[in-house]
């Protein structure tokens, strides 16, 4: 299948500071991009979709202007927590496709905010 | 907010042995059932796409069927080996494809 690099793995960062974690589809060129969030216990949570040159589309409860998804090329999607805050601690994974494909995953990003 | 339930938990089964568990969808707008299965520190490898009422899937020792007018799927493993070892992921589209609501999962251990 379709390989999809997140990194990084895991991060642990300062409250108020921000945080960039990248995902590349190195083999395809991925038209959509996706971001989930999964707290621990719970299901992986749609954060927002993004599509290849235009705006992403939040989740209903998703802060655009906390999140913010950029998906300049089609083969990077980057997913900023800003002014992270222990709540935002939790499992970040983005997934990709191409049209009319199916979506590979990342390997996820632990985030820790202290 | 669509409610999608996978049962067990957890299990353990003995290296060997077959088992089965369920995942529970809405059986309204109907799109795509898929499983996906999901090592510790890898990627969520994708099993089975599943869009038929009726559909069986089968992929090795594992196979799936789907019940879309009772909103349930089955995954199935026949012989169990401890490379089965994982958490099995199951999740749901409704009307398009785009957006998919998971599952809690089913993590299963293969005791050898």
């Amino acid at each position: 299948g379709a390989v999809v690099s997140q990194h990084p793995s895991w991060v642990i960062c300062k409250s108020g500071t921000s945080v960039k974690i990248e995902c590349r589809s190195l083999d395809f060129q991925a038209t959509t991009m996706f971001w989930y969030r999964q707290f621990p216990k719970q299901s992986l949570m749609l954060m927002a979709t993004s599509n290849e040159g235009s705006k992403a589309t939040y989740e209903q409860g998703v802060e655009k202007d906390k999140f913010l998804i950029n998906h300049a090329s089609l083969t990077l999607s980057t997913l900023t927590v800003t002014s992270a805050h222990p709540e935002d601690s939790s499992f970040y994974i983005c997934s990709a496709r191409a049209t009319d494909t199916e979506a590979f995953f990342g390997q996820g990003t632990r985030l820790t905010v202290v | 907010i669509l409610n999608v339930e996978q049962s067990p938990q957890s299990l353990h089964v003995q290296e060997g042995d077959s088992t089965n568990f369920t995942c529970s969808f809405p059986s309204s707008n109907f799109y795509a059932l898929h499983w996906y299965r999901w090592e510790t520190a890898k990627s969520p490898e994708a099993l089975f796409v599943m869009t038929l009422n009726g559909d069986e899937k089968k992929k090795g020792r594992i196979s799936a069927t789907l019940n879309t007018k009772e909103g349930y799927s089955y995954l199935y493993i026949k012989g169990s080996q401890p490379e089965d070892s994982a958490t099995y992921l199951c999740a749901f589209a409704s009307g398009g494809n785009e957006k998919l609501t998971f599952g809690t999962g089913t993590r299963l251990t293969i005791i050898p």
